[in-house]
């Protein structure tokens, strides 16, 4: 079965520097590619996510790159702020009857 | 669109006791529900996938036994955990994918279970 990893499991950043976090996933048959923001407490938020026929997509300050010969995929937040703390988590699927297989999040911290 | 519900929010059980979670879609028809376990701290595992009308697929390590599934409709889903145990306490999340709604999962809000 899939298997996803990511790094790192907490990152600190200033508030207004960018932040980046990195997954990787085994199985070749995964396609999609969400990242979830998720407060404590609270459902998963889906904040961005990418289909495997493009490389980027961007939203705003969020930015999510694939690239399915090396199996990775980044999350990237640009200008960072203080509501962006939280803990993210990036998942893969090869959809229909297959479900969202997650990596063990990244508990980000921007400070003011 | 794509609003999935779930009752209780948070549930405080005896040891021993069965509590049972349920997980509606609300304005979609859920051909596939996904059940996760989030303990503290930690990701979202995936307990099981169910399909409507059809048994429950259990992951490894998951007593299906202990963790009923039943997927009736296309709009509701209940995870019934029975004989409950204090290491059962976790936030329970359902989530759900609809026929012609692409690869998106729309999750519930959650339950948190704590048996004493």
């Amino acid at each position: 079965g899939e298997n996803v990893e990511q790094h790192p499991s907490t990152l600190s950043v200033q508030e207004g520097d960018s932040a980046v976090i990195k997954c990787t996933y085994s199985d070749s048959a995964s396609n999609y590619f969400p990242w979830y923001k998720q407060e404590l407490g609270k459902r998963p938020q889906l904040i961005i996510d990418i289909r495997s026929n493009v490389g980027e997509k961007k939203d705003q300050r969020i930015a999510v790159t694939l690239n399915k010969t090396a199996k990775h995929f980044s999350l990237h937040i640009t200008e960072t702020q203080p509501e962006d703390s939280a803990v993210y988590f990036c998942a893969a699927s090869s959809g229909g009857n297959t479900p969202l297989v997650f990596g063990k999040g990244t508990r980000l911290s921007v400070i003011a | 669109g794509a609003v999935v519900s779930q009752h209780p929010s948070w549930v405080i059980c005896k040891s021993g006791t069965s509590v049972k979670i349920e997980c509606r879609s609300l304005d979609f028809q859920a051909t596939t529900m996904f059940w996760y376990r989030q303990f503290p701290k930690q990701s979202l595992m995936l307990m099981a996938t169910s399909n409507e009308g059809s048994k429950a697929t259990y992951e490894q390590g998951v007593e299906k036994d202990k963790f009923l599934i039943n997927h009736a409709s296309l709009t509701l889903s209940t995870l019934t955990v029975t004989s409950a145990h204090p290491e059962d306490s976790s936030f329970y999340i359902c989530s759900a994918r609809g026929s012609g709604r692409g690869y998106e999962q729309f999750f519930g809000p959650g339950t948190r279970l704590t048996v004493l």
